[in-house]
Order: C-alpha cells, then structure tokens, then sequence
C-alpha cells in the first residue's frame, strides 16, 4: 500500500534556528501534498497545500515566510520552519494525495521543540 | 468551505462494550468522509472512508460507520472494543474534486477494564 515517509520523528533546536522536515511518497507519485500542524491533545489545522512545481497554497494566518515549502518533485515535499521559536513547537504531520487512487496517506509525524 | 463536528471531546467505555463516536459534517457540495485514529506521537491511520456506494462502510479493527445524508451524519460504531482501541478518533471531510482535507477536533476513547 501507499506509505510516506516523514524524517526526523523529533528534532529540538535552538530559538532562531530554522528547521527542515522531510516528507517522501516512497511507492506512488504524489501530485499534491499537505501539511498539518497540531497543538497537544487538539486537531490538525491545514496549514498549506502543496503542489508538484509550483507554490505552495498556505492557509489563512499561515506565514508564508515563516514556514517555507518546497515540492520540487512527485516524492518530495519539505517544509522549513524558519527563525523558529518556542511557540512554533509542535506536532507537523503531512500527508500524501494519490491522483491515481483517490485517498490519503499521512506521515508519521514530526514532534518540534524549539527551545 | 466544508466542517466538521465531533460531538463527544471524551468517551469513556469498558472493555467489550460496544461503542459510538459521533460525527456531523456541513458542506454546500457532495463530500468524502473519513475517520482515522492516532495513537500517542503517532501519525493518522485510516480506519475506513465513505466515497460513493453502500452508506455502510465497514473498515479495519472491526470499525464501521453509516453515512447519513439527510442527518449529515458519519458516526463510528464498534460492536465491542478491547483496550488496544484506546486512542484518539477523527472524523475528517474533504469536497469531491477537491483535495482539501478538514479534520473534526477529536475523540477521545479510553477502554477501561
């Protein structure tokens, strides 16, 4: 079945850091994917969609500039949170669209901590 | 744009009790439904989806839902549940030919012995 991929699981960094995390289709193409923030014991808020080649779609009260995404190719999308600080820490979970096989797929998430 | 309710924040229910997650959507346009269940600092796992077809949908972990259009309603329904399926539910809805995925705030089950 369609697996993605989501590295690291954790990362702490330090306050004004940026911080990459990496989201891979491993076996299916994936046209477009998303990422979700989550605060604890709350929901996942869309924050952006995003689609092979082009710029990412953000959410409204997103910061474009602040969390930077990347979906240079049908496996791979990244999302770079920039300057981060301690309230940007959180759980980021993305998730894969497969146009061939209309579902979802999710990560397994990124647990964030900016100290 | 599309939402969804999740009417119990809590459920709390003893082991082989049967059990109930509630699920309201609201959308102007035909929808796909969805409930997935995360497990501490895990990500989303899909328990089932409704699509087209059969309003009864059954998934995996012995889980099933009914789709009601006319109640907009989606709920999740296990017959008898065993401790491992304590964990967090989420109904989500996204619009035909539209990928956007809107989640509900969650369920909390905890099977008690």
């Amino acid at each position: 079945g369609a697996v993605v991929s989501q590295h690291p699981s954790w990362v702490i960094c330090k306050s004004g850091t940026s911080v990459k995390i990496e989201c891979r289709s491993l076996d299916f193409q994936a046209t477009t994917m998303f990422w979700y923030r989550q605060f604890p014991k709350q929901s996942l808020m869309l924050m952006a969609t995003s689609n092979e080649g082009s710029k990412a779609t953000y959410e409204q009260g997103v910061e474009k500039d602040k969390f930077l995404i990347n979906h240079a190719s049908l496996t791979l999308s990244t999302l770079t949170v920039t300057s981060a600080h301690p309230e940007d820490s959180s759980f980021y979970i993305c998730s894969a669209s497969n146009s061939g096989n209309y579902g979802y797929t999710f990560g397994s998430g990124t647990r964030l901590t900016v100290v | 744009a599309q939402s969804v309710t999740q009417l119990d924040s809590q459920v709390p229910v003893f082991e082989e009790a049967p059990v109930e997650l509630r699920c309201n959507y609201s959308s102007s346009v035909s929808v796909y439904l969805f409930w997935y269940v995360q497990y501490p600092n895990q990500g989303l796992q899909l328990l089932l989806k409704y699509l087209s077809g059969s309003t009864l949908v059954k998934g995996i972990n012995g889980f099933e839902a009914e789709f009601n259009k006319s109640q907009t309603s989606f709920h999740l329904r296990k017959p008898s549940v065993h401790i491992s399926d304590t964990a967090e539910y989420f109904c989500a809805v996204s619009r035909k030919n539209n990928n956007d995925m809107r989640f509900g705030a969650g369920t909390r089950l905890t099977v008690k012995p």
